[in-house]
């Protein structure tokens, strides 16, 4: 079975620096990775994903991610994050049938 | 249209009720999900739907009992749960489920058992 580690519980910033949430994955034949915000009280929306080309990915809300095999990271940035950024962030990988294993979650707080 | 709704939005319910969840989407998605997500953890896969057929049962307790009456819904039925189930239950939709690509979640219902 795959998994996924969030190497930071919670990560706390100011408005307007940059940020960089940890995700390492297990290795596995083929790789297919996900980051997906959770507002409080809310669902999950997918930031982004990576399935296969171009190691470096764009999301939506300016984040992108790298996706690094060598080190087995797939680690979220974000060059300057504003107070409506302030959520539950979870990477994710595929495994067969397409269920998704989450990590344990990191908890961005974007201080003014 | 890209949404997953789900309703109630809350529940609370006793341990001797019997109550649904319900989760619709109209995105022609043939692959539903349901997953459990207790505070402060991630979410957790309980019930995969394809093509409206049972595809995984995560080992859950019989006291859930999922149903796909259609392609574009998929309940969640309860019956004598546990204060340990309360929880906010995510519903979920992709393409097909052996597909590349993302899966949309709905809002979720948050469950309250007394």
């Amino acid at each position: 079975a795959q998994s996924v580690t969030q190497l930071d519980s919670q990560v706390p910033v100011f408005e307007e620096a940059p940020v960089e949430l940890r995700c390492n994955y297990s290795s596995s034949v083929s790789v297919y990775l996900f980051w997906y915000v959770q507002y409080p009280n809310q669902g999950l929306q997918l930031l982004l994903k990576y399935l296969s080309g171009s190691t470096l990915v764009k999301g939506i809300n300016g984040f992108e991610a790298e996706f690094n095999k060598s080190q087995t990271s797939f680690h979220l940035r974000k060059p300057s994050v504003h107070i409506s950024d302030t959520a539950e962030y979870f990477c994710a990988v595929r495994e067969y049938g397409n269920k998704l294993v989450f990590g344990a979650g990191t908890i961005l707080r974007v201080k003014s | 249209d890209t949404e997953v709704t789900q309703t109630p939005k809350h529940l609370v319910m006793g341990m001797t009720n019997k109550k649904s969840l319900k989760c619709e989407q109209h995105m022609g998605h043939r692959a539903m999900y349901w997953y459990k997500q207790k505070a402060k953890k991630p979410p957790e896969l309980m019930f995969v739907y394809s093509y409206e057929k049972l595809s995984i049962n995560e080992s859950v307790p019989s006291r859930f009992s999922p149903e796909c009456p259609n392609s574009s819904l998929l309940n969640l039925h309860l019956h004598a749960l546990q204060p340990e189930d309360s929880a906010l239950y995510l519903c979920a939709s992709s393409h097909r489920q052996g597909a590349l690509g993302e899966q949309y979640f709905g809002p979720g219902t948050r469950l309250t058992v007394t």
